[in-house]
């Protein structure tokens, strides 16, 4: 167990829907990075978050957005929903200059 | 070009076999190198971390980087079937506080009994 937990685990829904996944990182670690998982693309970095502010951003679509609350956890917003955004999606988090540690990760289907 | 290459196999030996895998990077800002080991439908798990080129063993596990060559490895010896897994070499240019892991693909491991 990484410290890291992901709710939900499983999501599905439909295209066009709007849907949140949420990290809690491990007791300390003040970043939080999203991580999205799919056959075709292997596990791709979207965005990281330190302390609240947006550190590093990847390809993250336009139409996702996250965000980090003052208790450090954090939410992942997807809209407007495709059938190509099904994937898992990872939180990790780490402390400053720190590893990585991953979380169980949200498998979203959307139909 | 990738900016993180894998073979991503699949690879199948018997138990008890020394295990390679590689990836090679094309970034020379590359500065840290980690392995994951990411069993079906679970989070990655980290397994090696290392900065500095050469060797770093942890029990049946070596890490290897090679900066000149851009080239990582992963060593398993007396491999196990609970060593079946995929397995993925991340790297990490540190910038500013900003810590983006690059994947590569992942190879697919099995430890046939």
């Amino acid at each position: 167990d990484s410290g890291v937990t992901q709710t939900p685990k499983h999501l599905i829904t439909a295209t066009g829907q709007r849907v949140t996944l949420r990290c809690s990182p491990r007791s300390g670690d003040l970043s939080v990075y999203w991580y999205q998982q799919s056959l075709d693309q292997g596990l791709q970095f979207l965005i990281q978050y330190y302390n609240g502010e947006e550190r590093a951003k990847g390809n993250i679509l336009e139409r996702f957005s996250a965000q980090q609350f003052p208790d450090l956890h954090s939410e992942l917003n997807l809209s407007s929903l495709e059938l190509g955004d099904s994937a898992l999606y990872f939180c990790a988090s780490s402390g400053i200059w720190d590893t990585q540690y991953f979380g169980p990760g949200t498998r979203l289907t959307v139909l | 070009q990738k900016e993180v290459e894998q073979d991503p196999g699949p690879l199948s030996v018997p138990e008890g076999a020394i295990v390679s895998l590689n990836c090679t990077y094309s970034n020379s800002a590359f500065q840290y190198f980690m392995w994951y080991r990411q069993y079906s439908r679970k989070g990655p798990e980290l397994l090696m971390y290392t900065y500095s080129s050469g060797n770093k063993e942890d029990g049946r596990f070596t890490a290897q980087v090679d900066k000149s060559s851009k080239y990582i490895s992963l060593f398993i010896r007396d491999s196990q079937p609970s060593d079946s897994a995929t397995y993925l070499c991340a790297i990490q240019a540190a910038s500013q506080g900003a810590q983006k892991l690059v994947f590569g693909q992942g190879t697919r491991l099995t430890i046939n009994p």
